[in-house]
């Protein structure tokens, strides 16, 4: 069983397109986050819902916007696709009860492959 | 400079060699400390959190020095299985809790 899901694994779509990348656990866990790998494989985190309320919004463009339609599920969606958003995204989760605690393990999604062309 | 910093090889040991890595931080409030691994092509996956005390884990070692605001990973016996890059992860609260990666330590193992 998959605990931490992500499609598509591969997106390839040219600038200025619009995208989502979809997000599911089936851990219970409370907490989900969105994290982008860029070229140099630095990992940084973009967002973070805990029980579908934001709770980590990083200084990310506006054109990528969050949603979570419940604690089991945390989709992205990017407008205006530009060349620099080519990256990996990764989802991960956490248990989170009250925003979790500082050792709280994350568990990380297969990642989505985003190139924009 | 970056908050977390490691050096990011690649190391390259043989078999049965022993291997460590180090990880600095700049921010003293840093809250607890994690050590991932990523194979390529790979998400991060992890290998052990790591204590004031230190704490072992077979092959795998992590240290934890406050004062000088690094942690160390020592990886005993290295197997072809240990080539990855080992990401050095620090937690610091903001209101909540942040994972900050460094940028990882590539490491592959020769036979």
């Amino acid at each position: 069983d998959t605990a931490v899901s992500q499609t598509p694994k591969y997106l390839v779509t040219q600038m200025g397109n619009d995208k989502s990348i979809k997000c599911e656990q089936n851990l219970g866990h409370d907490t989900m986050y969105w994290y982008k790998q860029d070229s140099k494989k630095f990992l940084k985190i973009m967002f973070s819902y805990n029980n579908k309320e934001l709770i980590i919004n990083e200084t990310v463009p506006n054109r990528f916007s969050p949603k979570s339609p419940d604690k089991a599920h945390l989709n992205l969606h990017i407008n205006s696709l530009e060349l620099g958003d080519s990256a990996v995204y990764f989802c991960a989760s956490s248990l989170g009860g009250s925003w979790g605690g500082p050792r709280e393990t994350q568990y990380f999604g297969p990642g989505t492959r985003l190139l924009v062309l | 400079r970056k908050e977390v910093e490691q050096d990011p090889g690649p190391f390259n040991v043989p078999e049965g060699a022993t291997v460590a890595f180090n990880c600095t931080y700049s921010n003293s409030a840093s809250q607890s400390f994690f050590w991932y691994r990523q194979d390529c092509r790979k998400e991060p996956k992890l290998l052990m959190s790591v204590y004031s005390s230190g704490n072992e884990d077979g092959r795998f070692t992590a240290q934890l020095n406050r004062a000088s605001q690094y942690i160390s990973l020592l990886i005993r016996d290295s197997k072809l299985s240990d080539s990855a890059t080992y990401l050095c992860v620090v937690v610091r609260a903001s209101g909540t809790y942040k994972y900050i990666f460094g940028t990882g330590t590539r490491l592959k193992v020769l036979a």
